[in-house]
């Protein structure tokens, strides 16, 4: 069974404060993705990485997959309220590519 | 163009009843999954149809069941349900199965079932 950790699994800041969020596995995936759900909604997907070591930016979002494609990073510059979500991170891998998600990190940002 | 429609969005079951949820997917998503998000457990995952057909299935008892029809619209089913499966039952649509390492997922809004 492929397990996805992440961490901290709560977080509160101010705005404007930079913050990292992890998502570590002892299994290797074939891609990892990136999820933002908000109250009384579904998942959204934000990133898909596939290659070791890759970086992908979106605006003040940095992700980061892994050399050995085990573990992943989201860091967020300059946190807004609107980054407020949990925030899921999701890898594919093993025979049948079944996708398995970690339980998330609960991110608050305060005005 | 229209997302992920689930219905009902809320309802409430006492122990021992079933339950029917519904999904729509996106048009042209031959694909649909199905998850399981509780707080304590996060997202787990109950089973993928693709053409009709069961494709993987995740560590749930026989309790759970699902189908696929011919216009891609897919349905689970909770029979005698114990209070341990209230949660919010999600549902995601992609074009392919989930064998491609990027496939997409898009998600609905979940239904949320409370069991008394």
């Amino acid at each position: 069974t492929q397990l996805l950790e992440q961490s901290p699994q709560f977080l509160s800041i101010q705005e404007g404060e930079n913050l990292t969020v992890y998502c570590n596995s002892s299994s290797v995936f074939s891609s990892l993705q990136w999820y933002r759900q908000e109250p009384g909604e579904g998942p959204v997907l934000l990133v898909t990485v596939v290659t070791g070591g890759e970086v992908k930016k979106l605006k003040r979002l940095t992700f980061q997959f892994g050399d050995a494609r085990k573990d992943s990073s989201l860091h967020i510059t300059a946190a807004q309220t609107g980054d407020t979500g949990l925030y899921l991170c999701a890898g594919r891998g093993g025979s049948n590519y079944k996708l398995t998600f970690g339980k998330g990190t609960l991110l608050t940002v305060n005005p | 163009k229209a997302g992920v429609t689930q219905t009902p969005r809320y309802l409430i079951k006492t122990r021992g009843q079933q339950v029917t949820l519904s999904c729509s997917p996106i048009s042209g998503h031959r694909s649909v999954s199905w998850y399981q998000q509780t707080p304590g457990q996060g997202l787990q995952f109950l089973f993928e149809y693709f053409s009709e057909t069961q494709r993987n299935k995740g560590n749930f008892p026989g309790r759970f069941s699902g189908r696929q029809f011919s216009n891609s619209r897919s349905e689970m089913n909770v029979s005698t349900l114990e209070l341990g499966d209230s949660a919010l039952y999600l549902c995601a649509s992609s074009r392919t199965i989930g064998t491609s390492g990027a496939n997409v997922l898009t998600f609905g809004a979940g239904s949320r079932l409370t069991v008394l």
